[in-house]
């Protein structure tokens, strides 16, 4: 069974500082990585994803992530945090066949303070 | 761009009640997923449709059914509704691909938000 992990319920960071949303991961053959993000009453939106390739994944907002297979890992990271990116931060897997549905991790809210 | 469609955003019911939430996917994406979302809980699958077909199925309860129509659009339909089913009720939706993995994203409504009286 494939399934995500968030050691952290909540990550705080000054304004302008980098952040790291940590994620590590438990599959099978390879893993297929997501992240996103949710804002109050809003549904998930897409931040990135790791398939295959290069180890740092960009995405949207700044954001990426670094895939680390000898530790799996896949954490979140931006080198300058946002008052606007303080929200709930989800990673997620997949499997690699068709369309198989994501499994998420528990979240971990982050706080950026100005 | 266009997104995922939800109605309603808010449903509030009574138990033993039923309920009907729709989703309307983006334009050309062909599968279909649903997702309950429990306070402060990360997303659960329920359960997920390929062109009008069943494709996964997941924690959904026996009380619950869904479709997918001949425009792609989805139903999830809850009937003998208990407290326990207050919750953010997402659709997602994707291409789906051949060849090498999974590689599309999930693309998510703003959710339905159902509450139990």
């Amino acid at each position: 069974a494939q399934s995500v992990a968030q050691p952290e319920d909540q990550v705080n960071v000054a304004e302008g500082n980098p952040l790291t949303v940590k994620c590590t991961y438990s599959v099978s053959g390879n893993p297929y990585l997501f992240w996103y993000v949710q804002y109050p009453n809003r549904g998930l939106q897409f931040l990135l994803k790791y398939i295959t390739g290069d180890n740092l994944v960009k995405g949207s907002y700044g954001f990426e992530a670094e895939f680390n297979k000898s530790q799996t890992s896949f954490h979140l990271k931006k080198p300058s945090a946002l008052v606007s990116d303080s929200a709930l931060y989800f990673c997620a897997v997949r499997g690699y066949s068709g369309n198989t549905p994501l499994v998420f991790g528990k979240g971990t809210r982050l706080s950026v303070i100005a | 761009a266009a997104g995922v469609i939800q109605s309603p955003r808010h449903l509030i019911k009574e138990k033993r009640e039923t309920a009907t939430l729709k989703c309307y996917p983006i334009p050309r994406h062909d599968t279909v997923y649903w997702y309950q979302q429990g306070p402060g809980q990360d997303p659960q699958f329920l359960i997920s449709f390929y062109e009008k077909m069943q494709s996964d199925k997941g924690s959904i309860p026996d009380r619950f059914s869904a479709q997918q129509f001949s425009d792609y659009h989805s139903e999830l339909n809850m009937s003998s509704l208990e407290l326990g089913d207050s919750a953010l009720y997402f659709c997602a939706s994707s291409l789906r691909t051949t060849g090498e993995g999974s590689n599309q994203p999930q693309h998510f409504g703003d959710g339905t938000r159902l509450s139990i009286l």
